[in-house]
């Protein structure tokens, strides 16, 4: 069972380069998200895609940007890196309802130099 | 907005110890609340979940009962492992509308020495 794929596993950018995280689902997900996880602040929402179609800020949206291609796929983009962004970042898709387990891919370790 | 509070680590424990791991949470619906485990180099994985008031949600020995008085989901286990190292994160997801939103806390560091 894939559950989430992301890729790339790990990454360096120089700053102002751009790059797009990848992520795929196989479990029929209608919702997924992106969080950056850094050291002492925990999981920090991106953005986030409800159902196929739509797409929201989260928490700390600026600098990135979303695409949620179809049902299985969302991706995140850096337009123009900055060292800020370093940092892990890990996908996870929901069923519907807020009851739902969320699961989540193995991570990006993104270093912006 | 919504939020998740939940206590600093890193908590370091004897094993066979007994685990608190504070967690307070503010919405505005009725949400339901999770804790997830993230091991070294991993994804985050639901170690338990409660969906209603006074919901207990029970796995490998971890407990944490949904206190809508206290707006709390403490985490609880009454003998830890090495094997339970790892960072606890207190989360919740909304019941409004269509947007399905998944808050975390930032994470305990549990870390248990044999």
């Amino acid at each position: 069972n894939a559950g989430v794929t992301q890729t790339p596993k790990f990454q360096v950018l120089k700053t102002g380069q751009s790059m797009t995280l990848q992520c795929a689902q196989d479990m029929n997900h209608n919702s997924m998200y992106w969080y950056r996880q850094d050291p002492g602040m925990g999981l920090r929402l991106i953005y986030y895609s409800a159902s196929e179609g739509t797409t929201d800020k989260g928490e700390v949206p600026n600098g990135y940007n979303v695409s949620r291609l179809n049902k299985r796929e969302f991706s995140l983009r850096l337009e123009s890196a900055a060292p800020s962004q370093t940092s892990v970042y890990f996908c996870a898709s929901k069923g519907t309802g807020s009851n739902t387990e969320a699961f989540f891919g193995q991570g990006t370790r993104l270093t912006v130099v | 907005g919504d939020s998740v509070t939940q206590m600093e680590g890193p908590v370091t424990l004897s094993e066979e110890a007994f685990l608190t791991i504070n967690c307070t949470y503010t919405a505005t619906g009725y949400p339901s609340l999770f804790w997830y485990v993230q091991y070294p180099g991993e994804g985050l994985q639901l170690l338990l979940k409660a969906t209603k008031a006074d919901d207990k949600g029970s796995n490998k020995g971890f407990e944490a009962t949904y206190r809508k008085e206290t707006t709390s989901f403490h985490l609880e286990k009454g003998s830890v492992q090495v094997s339970d190292s790892a960072v606890y994160f207190c989360a919740l997801s909304d019941r409004g509308g269509a947007t399905n939103k998944l808050i975390f806390g930032t994470g305990t560091l549990l870390a248990v020495q044999p």
